[in-house]
């Protein structure tokens, strides 16, 4: 079955430090990747996406992610964090069968971010 | 702003009640997903409606129901609620199987 998983439930980094999050998935298939961000209280936010082609994708906010396969990652980057991404992030991988798209997301990364 | 508005924000309800949370979707969009996130965890999929036709199903028992309306817009019943239904419930619309957007969540307290 399709999983994905995010070793770090937390994590704290300093304001202007550079952020890596990982992401690791188990899927068949050439897998449909994201990362979304979800602020205290809000619903979910698309950071960026994977379908095919460079496997260095640029996204909102700063943010980068690089797919690898033989490490079966899809970790996400940012080179100077900033207090406002402070959030929890997710990765997921998208599942897409007949009419159905359905995303199989991991448990989180919560972020804080120390001035 | 995605476009995507749920109701109610939040809301209690005791052992046994039902509920219903609505969902209006993205101007344009004709397929809509949900998912149960409870505290601490990532979203799950509950279903998915297209074209007021459930397509799709993640492991959740039948007493997660919905509707899709014609103009796109969609509910999600829960009937004998449990305690473990507890979450923020989060609606996706997309067109056909394109990119979801979401709304910002239906916070449902068990009692």
């Amino acid at each position: 079955a399709q999983s994905v998983t995010q070793p770090d439930i937390h994590i704290t980094v300093s304001e202007g430090a550079s952020l890596e999050l990982r992401c690791n998935y188990s899927y068949g298939a050439t897998p449909y990747l994201f990362w979304y961000v979800q602020s205290p209280g809000q619903g979910l936010q698309l950071l960026l996406k994977y379908f095919s082609g460079d496997t260095l994708v640029q996204g909102i906010k700063g943010f980068e992610a690089e797919f690898k396969r033989s490490q079966s990652s899809f970790n996400l980057r940012k080179p100077s964090v900033h207090w406002s991404d402070a959030a929890e992030y997710f990765c997921a991988v998208g599942e897409y069968g007949g009419a159905t798209n359905k995303l199989i997301f991991g448990t989180g990364t919560l972020l804080a971010v120390q001035p | 702003e995605t476009g995507v508005t749920q109701s109610p924000t939040h809301l209690i309800k005791t052992r046994g009640q039902q509920v219903t949370l609505r969902c209006s979707s993205q101007s344009g969009h004709n397929t809509v997903s949900w998912y149960q996130q409870a505290l601490g965890q990532g979203p799950q999929f509950i279903f998915q409606y297209y074209r007021e036709e459930e397509n799709g199903r993640g492991n959740f028992p039948p007493r997660f129901s919905g509707l899709q309306f014609p103009n796109y817009s969609s509910e999600l019943n829960v009937n004998a609620l449990e305690l473990d239904d507890s979450a923020l419930y989060l609606c996706a619309s997309s067109w056909d199987t394109g990119e979801l957007f979401f709304g910002e969540g239906s916070r449902l307290t068990v009692l």
